[in-house]
């Protein structure tokens, strides 16, 4: 089936940091959305994305859907303790299912 | 309570038995979606339901019956457990506008021993 790829696919970043994580895909989609896992939790949505070249904040996040609908990049500004768990990206195209990448692992260090 | 909730949280069940995992939402969303989650594999869709009394398969759905009779509800069984059924089981639901995004339950971890 269709694959997204998201990189990193691990990063340990010092507590206070920026973040940084994308999400690519070889076909072309209608709505990017990004959501975090936390432990023994299920996804919990974070930002949706709807339109080519959309920006969009969430507090300290914020993601973009990329121009050639094939890519979404998500943000995190100052990175804090609790910032720290999975965090997945979802494309969707009209009338289809949802496509989720493999995640990405946040560790945040004191 | 408002929003998707699933049922059990924990379950451990033997090989051969049968088992279902409820799923129930409050927003009146047209789609349902059953989802594993295992190491190495990310989300992988089991079944999905567009409305009530329609379902389809996803990507694994061996093993696996679901049903959809009210729009709220989309339970998931698993006839006759084996120990490869061992996972984490997400129920999600979405509206039917082109704009739409999937919300997740809280998950059923299943042991099948």
């Amino acid at each position: 089936g269709q694959q997204l790829n998201q990189s990193p696919q691990s990063m340990f970043i010092q507590e206070g940091e920026d973040v940084s994580m994308n999400c690519t895909s070889s076909s072309i989609f209608n709505t990017w959305l990004w959501y975090k896992q936390d432990p023994g939790e299920g996804p919990v949505l974070l930002i949706a994305l709807y339109k080519a070249g959309e920006l969009t904040s969430n507090g300290r996040l914020t993601a973009q859907f990329g121009i050639t609908r094939k890519d979404s990049f998500l943000n995190i500004s100052a990175s804090i303790p609790s910032d720290v768990g999975i965090y997945f990206c979802a494309g969707r195209r009209y009338g289809q299912n949802f496509v989720f990448g493999p995640g990405t692992r946040l560790s945040v260090l004191p | 309570d408002a929003g998707i909730t699933q049922s059990p949280r924990y379950k451990i069940t033997e090989t051969g038995r049968q088992v279902t995992l409820m799923c129930h939402q409050t927003w009146s969303h047209s789609y349902m979606f059953w989802y594993r989650q295992d190491l190495g594999h990310g989300l992988r869709l089991i079944y999905y339901s567009a409305a009530a009394d329609i379902t389809d398969k996803g990507e694994v759905p061996d093993g696996y019956v679901v049903s959809r009779s009210k729009t709220e509800n989309f339970p998931l069984t698993l006839e006759s457990a084996t120990r490869s059924q061992t996972s984490v089981y997400f129920c999600a639901s979405s509206g039917s506008g082109m704009n739409t995004e999937a919300f997740f339950g809280q998950g059923t971890r299943l042991t099948v021993v």
